[in-house]
């Protein structure tokens, strides 16, 4: 079963716009990443948070963690047509070294 | 050259035939990990190894086995294909020692089972 859900589904915006998108999950968890995957293509992984960090910033990419509702969101400022991809979260909940996926959110950039 | 390569990237095979899939990477990574993802479905995870000798069954590992031959390499194979067996599957690579978790993709493989 998947631990992590996005929110929305899908999401279209224009260039320049911010993005944000949602993950929850079900279980506890060491860390929580986000990765992206270009259509058809492997994943890239974007950020890490722990489960001891709240809000974490990469370049434009801007990630929050509140365990206590088991939420993270993901958001891309002033975004651009090539952010156009797929984002997932997945989480890892510390007692293996493996990940559980999310089911992604589909962003569509147009300029 | 791509740190994670999988071979093939596509193939197109028959119901009850036999099909491996491969893996190579160059990142000197411990652990290796099989997925396939369908859609709306996200990734799912077969398979993983830490290490050569430590062989893992994942969420949905029924249908599927694998062979780690060396660190670098990680085989899946489906022993018998059947059609909902078509997906795309992913090969995985990650080292716990350096990037806690953070794991590095392959490009692909698209499967078809007719």
């Amino acid at each position: 079963s998947q631990q992590g859900e996005e929110d929305p589904q899908a999401l279209s915006i224009q260039e320049g716009e911010n993005a944000t998108m949602n993950c929850s999950y079900k279980t506890s968890i060491n860390n929580l990443q986000w990765y992206r995957q270009n259509s058809g293509r492997g994943l890239v992984h974007l950020i890490l948070i722990r489960s001891n960090e709240r809000e974490k910033h990469s370049g434009r990419l801007r990630v929050t963690l509140d365990t206590s509702k088991k939420s993270s969101s993901l958001l891309i400022t002033a975004s651009r047509a090539a952010d156009t991809a797929s984002y997932f979260c997945a989480t890892d909940d510390g007692t293996a070294s493996k990940l559980t996926f999310g089911t992604g959110t589909r962003l569509q950039v147009t300029l | 050259d791509a740190d994670v390569t999988q071979t093939p990237r596509n193939r197109i095979t028959k119901t009850g035939k036999r099909i491996m899939l491969e893996c190579s990477q160059t990142k000197g990574h411990d652990r290796m990990y099989w997925y396939r993802q369908d859609p709306g479905l996200g990734l799912r995870l077969i398979y993983y190894s830490f290490d050569v000798k430590d062989i893992n069954k994942g969420e949905i590992s029924d249908g599927y086995s694998v062979s780690r031959q060396a660190q670098a390499k990680f085989s899946l194979s489906l022993e018998s294909a059947i059609p909902n067996q078509t997906a795309l599957y992913f090969c995985a690579t990650s080292d716990y020692r350096r990037d806690t978790d953070t794991q590095y993709f392959g490009p692909g493989t698209r499967l078809t089972v007719l």
